[in-house]
C-alpha cells in the first residue's frame, strides 16, 4: 500500500522559512518522480513543483509563483521528499500535498502552512 | 499562461449520467487526468492518461478526450459521487502543469 506521511506545517510570519517532509513507503521511491501540490483555503488545486529521480540528476521544475523561493529535494536513503520554502508570502498560505509522479497519482494527507502577520 | 477550463458546477439526479468537461488548447497532444476531492479530504485520482480508470474507482467512471476537450463521465451517478472534480494536464512545452478550476458535482 502506497503511503505518503507528511510533516512540518505551521504558522509563521511573512518572510519566514519552513521545510516540509514527506515519508514515502509502499513503492520504489528512488525510481519515482515526486511533486508538491497546494490548495489555498476554499480554492482549487495548484501544482507547485516536481523532482525527477537521482539518476536523472534530481532535476527540478517549479511553478512561476514559487520559483526562486521554494526548493524540492529528495533523500532516497530515507525515502523522504522535502519542500524548503523561503521568503514566504501571505499568498503561500495553503494545504500542501506531497504526491507521486508529475501528474499526481497518490496523495499525502496534506499539511497546513499559514503565513500571517 | 496555460489554462484548463471547467464548468463551475454540474447537477444531476441519482442514476443520471453526469458529464464534466475540461477544455485546453494542448489536450490534443497531452494527456488529461481527473481527480475527485470530497469535502475535507485529499484528492484521489479517478482517470489517468485520458481514459484509464484508477483501480479503486467504480466502473461507472470513464474518461475520454477529443480535440481540445477532455470529458469525465459518471454513468448512473450516485449520491456518494458528490465532490469537486479537477482536471490536470500540461501545455505544449510540458513546462506548465495546471489544474482546471474544479467542477462541483451535485447529485440530488
Amino acid at each position: 500500500e502506497v503511503q505518503l506521511v507528511q510533516s512540518g506545517g505551521g504558522l509563521l510570519e511573512p518572510g519566514g522559512s519552513l521545510r516540509l517532509s514527506c515519508a514515502a513507503s509502499g513503492f520504489t521511491f528512488s525510481t519515482t518522480w515526486m511533486s508538491w501540490v497546494r490548495q489555498a483555503p476554499g480554492k482549487g488545486l495548484e501544482w507547485v513543483g516536481r523532482v525527477k529521480t537521482n539518476t536523472e540528476n534530481g532535476a527540478t521544475d517549479y511553478a512561476a509563483p514559487v520559483k526562486g523561493r521554494f526548493t524540492i529535494s529528495r533523500d532516497d536513503s530515507k525515502n523522504t521528499l522535502y519542500l524548503q520554502m523561503n521568503g514566504l508570502k501571505i499568498e503561500d498560505t495553503a494545504l500542501y500535498y506531497c504526491v507521486t509522479g508529475e501528474a499526481p497519482m497518490y496523495w499525502g494527507q496534506g499539511v497546513l502552512v499559514a503565513v500571517s502577520s | 499562461s496555460y489554462e484548463l477550463t471547467q464548468p463551475p458546477s454540474v447537477s444531476v439526479s441519482p442514476g443520471q449520467t453526469a458529464r464534466i468537461t475540461c477544455s485546453g488548447d494542448a489536450l490534443p497532444k497531452k494527456y488529461a487526468y481527473w481527480y475527485q476531492q470530497k469535502s475535507g479530504q485529499a484528492p484521489v485520482v479517478v482517470i489517468y492518461e485520458d481514459s484509464e480508470r484508477a483501480s479503486e474507482m467504480p466502473e461507472r467512471f470513464s474518461g475520454s478526450s477529443s480535440g481540445t476537450m477532455a470529458t469525465l463521465t459518471i454513468s448512473g451517478a450516485q449520491v456518494e459521487d458528490e465532490a469537486t472534480y479537477y482536471c490536470f494536464s500540461t501545455d505544449f512545452s510540458g513546462h506548465h502543469r495546471v489544474f482546471g478550476g474544479g467542477t462541483k458535482l451535485t447529485v440530488l
